[in-house]
């Protein structure tokens, strides 16, 4: 099946530490994407990568880090820098900038 | 400067009445607008986009929207509303020049009564 996995679905962070969410693509996209998603809120874009080994920031990329290493993964960390960092995550992928096509999310929490 | 605007938070229509979520868009540039619809705590699934094609797009699940140039506009309709059609629904403007152009709406969210 093609399509995009995030994982884990559900993780929790303590204070200072920081977290990676994974996410991986079997589309062949050149392009990938993170969101944040905050209660009765549209998302907000973090970062962005429209080929491997560049990536680029986007509208709320402080307290957050991205690796394009390979096509098919766009893992982001959460860094202790980020003092709010309770959202639902969502990873995407494109060709380009046609069509995203998004995966099932990560609902980080705080203990 | 590009937006989008979903005029309604919160839409509320009862089992097999009409649908009608708006949205409207301010671009310099001709712009790709997309409906996508996501249910809670999942991730986001296309419904329908247009690109310069016919105005009237059809999408999944009986949804079609029209792209109205003069009132830069990009509603989404459906005939008869059905109980999974509860959902939060967003609109999109996409630009093909960058990523970082990619904007979307606050969303509506949209409940069904029985």
């Amino acid at each position: 099946d093609g399509g995009i996995t995030q994982s884990p679905k559900y993780l929790f962070r303590k204070e200072g530490q920081n977290v990676t969410l994974s996410c991986e693509q079997n589309l062949n996209h050149d392009a990938m994407y993170w969101y944040r998603q905050d209660p009765g809120q549209g998302l907000r874009l973090i970062y962005y990568s429209q080929i491997v080994n560049d990536f680029q920031k986007g509208d709320i990329a402080e307290g957050y880090s991205v690796s394009r290493e390979k096509k098919e993964s766009f893992p982001l960390t959460v860094t202790s820098a980020q003092k709010n960092p309770t959202a639902f995550y969502l990873c995407a992928s494109s060709i380009a900038q046609e069509t995203q096509y998004f995966g099932p999310g990560t609902r980080l929490l705080v203990l | 400067a590009q937006s989008v605007t979903q005029l309604d938070s919160h839409v509320s229509v009862s089992e097999g009445t009409p649908v009608l979520l708006r949205c409207n868009y301010s671009s310099s540039y001709s712009p790709s607008l997309f409906w996508y619809v996501q249910h809670p705590n999942k991730g986001l699934q296309l419904l329908l986009k247009y690109t310069s094609a016919a105005t009237l797009v059809k999408g999944i699940n009986g949804f079609e929207a029209e792209f109205k140039k003069s009132e830069t506009s990009f509603h989404l309709t459906k005939p008869s509303a059905h109980m999974s059609d509860a959902a939060e629904y967003f609109c999109v403007v996409t630009l093909y020049s960058s990523a970082s152009k990619i904007i979307f709406g606050s969303g509506t969210r949209l409940s069904i009564r029985p």
